[in-house]
């Protein structure tokens, strides 16, 4: 079974722009969650989708944005970037709402000049 | 609010064994994990605690005391591909969609 993949896998953007990122979960997950990571602030939580749905939203503010399609691919968008923004976005999927275990993309890594 | 403390770097030598502690503070508790990152890859699952105990899997086992708010990995009888971040998190009642990660644990083996 094929893993979580994202895509594109780097991104290079300049501040004012606005990113796309695209996640594929795993086939048959239908929750999906994105990250961000910054050296300094780990791993944070940006949202969770289920069914289309917008479950979960971390503490972020709305230039991040998402949205999760009839066949659980999910997209991330940032708007107006900054150069804070510059981080690893992870993408995790699972099966279902109780199911404990996320499994993570590679990730995009995106720099902001 | 939700606090959770690693060390962020440790070394260790190859065939030893090494505990890496994570501690945390939140509310309405629901479950630990570790994964396992090596640098520029994805986070992959280590393991999951929800009972105070250990788990063994392999060279790596996981603990949890729920009362003390602690966890640890012990990883036995190190290789060099363990050299990687650790990272702990937790999951709550009211946001099990959500995991709340440490900072993370950086390891490096050295032979």
């Amino acid at each position: 079974k094929a893993g979580v993949t994202q895509t594109p896998r780097y991104l290079i953007k300049t501040r004012g722009q606005q990113v796309t990122l695209s996640c594929s979960p795993i086939s048959g997950h239908r929750s999906v969650s994105w990250y961000q990571q910054t050296p300094g602030q780990g791993l944070q939580f940006l949202f969770e989708y289920f069914s289309e749905t917008q479950r979960n939203k971390g503490n972020f503010p709305g230039r991040f944005s998402g949205r999760q399609f009839s066949n659980s691919r999910s997209e991330m968008n940032v708007s107006t970037l900054e150069l804070g923004d510059s981080a690893l976005y992870l993408c995790a999927s699972r099966m279902g709402a109780d199911e404990e275990t996320q499994y993570f993309g590679p990730g995009t890594r995106l720099l902001v000049l | 609010g939700q606090n959770i403390d690693q060390p962020t770097e440790m070394t260790a030598t190859e065939g030893a064994i090494v505990q890496i502690n994570c501690t945390y503070q939140t509310s309405g508790f629901n479950g630990l994990f570790w994964y396992q990152q090596h640098a520029g890859e994805a986070p992959t699952f280590l393991s999951y605690n929800v009972l105070d105990g250990l788990e063994e899997k392999g060279r790596f086992s996981s603990f949890l005391s729920r009362s003390k708010g602690y966890s640890y990995l012990l990883l036995k009888e190190l290789q060099m591909k363990d050299s990687a971040s650790y990272l702990c998190a937790v999951r709550r009642l009211m946001d099990t969609d959500k995991l709340i990660f440490g900072t993370g644990t950086r390891l490096q083996v050295f032979p």
